[in-house]
């Protein structure tokens, strides 16, 4: 069974720093990768999707990155600022209909 | 162009009773998802359903849950006899094919008392 880990489960930066954020996961044979926040009491908002066979995607100030043969993505969030204080989610689909496997996510505050 | 929504947000009920929560995704979107999310969890994945007829129902934790989209478009996600520990945040996505890029809805918070 598909396992999602994300390490750590929060993490505290100032502003301007780049955020690095990680997903690992323990079954390579994945069909794709999105990315997610979560603003407290709210729902997803999609912010990259990596198919299996693409190794990066980038929009804007993010860009994640796929290595499939180690189980791992890496979500990088150039100059933080504190709008972008939120839980971050990385979800992963195993087989052809797409449900996910999510992590518990990783929970980022961004200080002024 | 609206984005999927989910009604009602909050719903509160009594422990035994019926409720159901409902799902519009976005316009032309043949995929949908029902996950739901305990607090400090990542969703979990309840079913999927491509056009009218749901794909896989693996996710459903028991027979008290149903979900119908019985038009392709509007789905139901139905729970009996509720119980406490059904106490989540239900969660719709829809995509446009089951590899595509899923959006989320805004979630129903569900509250057993």
């Amino acid at each position: 069974k598909q396992e999602v880990t994300q390490i750590p489960a929060a993490l505290s930066v100032p502003e301007g720093e780049n955020l690095v954020l990680n997903c690992s996961f323990t079954d390579s044979a994945i069909y794709n990768l999105q990315w997610f926040r979560q603003d407290p009491g709210k729902g997803l908002t999609s912010l990259l999707l990596i198919q299996s066979s693409q190794r990066e995607q980038t929009s804007g100030r993010l860009n994640a990155s796929l290595d499939k043969s180690s189980g791992r993505s890496t979500l990088y969030i150039a100059a933080s600022q504190p709008g972008d204080s939120a839980t971050y989610l990385c979800a992963v689909s195993t087989d052809s209909w797409g449900k996910f496997q999510f992590g518990a996510g990783t929970q980022v505050v961004v200080t002024p | 162009g609206a984005g999927v929504s989910q009604t009602p947000s909050n719903k509160v009920t009594e422990k035994g009773k019926y409720v159901e929560l409902r799902c519009d995704p976005i316009s032309g979107h043949t995929a949908l998802y029902w996950y739901r999310q305990s607090l400090g969890q990542g969703p979990e994945f309840l079913i999927y359903f491509q056009g009218t007829g749901a794909a896989d129902d693996s996710g459903l934790p028991n027979d008290r849950f149903f979900a119908v989209r019985p038009e392709g478009s509007v789905s139901t996600l139905k729970i009996q006899r509720t119980e406490r520990g059904d106490s989540a945040v239900y969660l719709c996505a829809s995509s446009l094919g089951s590899r595509a890029e899923q959006f989320f809805g805004p979630g129903t918070r569900l509250t057993v008392l």
